[in-house]
């Protein structure tokens, strides 16, 4: 079984709608983080968590929320999906003090 | 300008061939930087870490780091069409609690 795992993996929404991507690891990480890819920008932080109790803002979280749930789990929601929120979604761990990151397989959204 | 420069390509280059990728940056604070490979669909995987200035070698890929330029590079010999992917640079500091900042990948095409 993968180690990072993120549902749904596709996902076609309308504007203005609520959605939510989950994130879980196994990986006994404490840190977990949001991301998106867009081509020619390569991969934004959009928020991050060093603990359940830790929430921080990345680069680009506007539009977003998340929720630490458990330490094994990361959920990203945008609030009313606009289309320039198409994107591919990433999610990734760390243990804290070590600066290697493990990516998910990736969501990828579709905002009509 | 951005923390991170990466040319996105497209490199495409035959079976065998040395392949050539580098990434720039501003910020004097990185201290470990990171290759990852992307497969298409694919998350990001960890492909080479290096931590301050000098070489790693693991078996045809090679990476370089030279902070005195602020300049990165990978090398990868006798290159495989199944080394066809996207390469994203990465690199963290502990000042900035190792939060990572990429390169928008360099999308490498091997052909057979």
């Amino acid at each position: 079984d993968a180690d990072v795992t993120q549902t749904p993996r596709n996902r076609i929404t309308k504007t203005g709608k609520r959605i939510m991507l989950e994130c879980s690891q196994t990986k006994g990480h404490d840190r977990m983080y949001w991301y998106r890819q867009d081509p020619g920008l390569g991969l934004r932080l959009i928020y991050y968590s060093f603990d359940v109790k830790d929430i921080n803002k990345g680069e680009i979280s506007d539009g977003y929320s998340v929720s630490r749930q458990a330490q094994a789990k990361f959920s990203l929601s945008l609030e009313s999906a606009i289309p320039n929120q198409t994107a591919l979604y990433f999610c990734a761990t760390s243990k804290g003090g070590y600066e290697t990151q493990y990516f998910g397989p990736g969501t990828r959204l579709l905002v009509l | 300008q951005k923390e991170v420069e990466q040319d996105p390509g497209p490199l495409s280059v035959p079976e065998g061939a040395i392949v050539s990728l580098n990434c720039t940056y501003s910020n004097s604070a990185f201290q470990y930087f990171m290759w990852y490979r992307q497969y298409s669909r694919k998350g990001p995987e960890l492909l080479m870490y290096t931590y301050s200035s000098g070489n790693k070698e693991d078996g045809r890929f090679t990476a370089q780091v030279d902070k005195s330029s602020k300049y990165i590079s990978l090398f990868i010999r006798d290159s495989q069409p199944s080394d066809s992917a996207t390469y994203l640079c990465a690199m963290s500091s502990r000042s900035n609690d190792y939060k990572l900042s990429f390169g928008a990948g360099t999308t490498v095409t091997v052909r057979a």
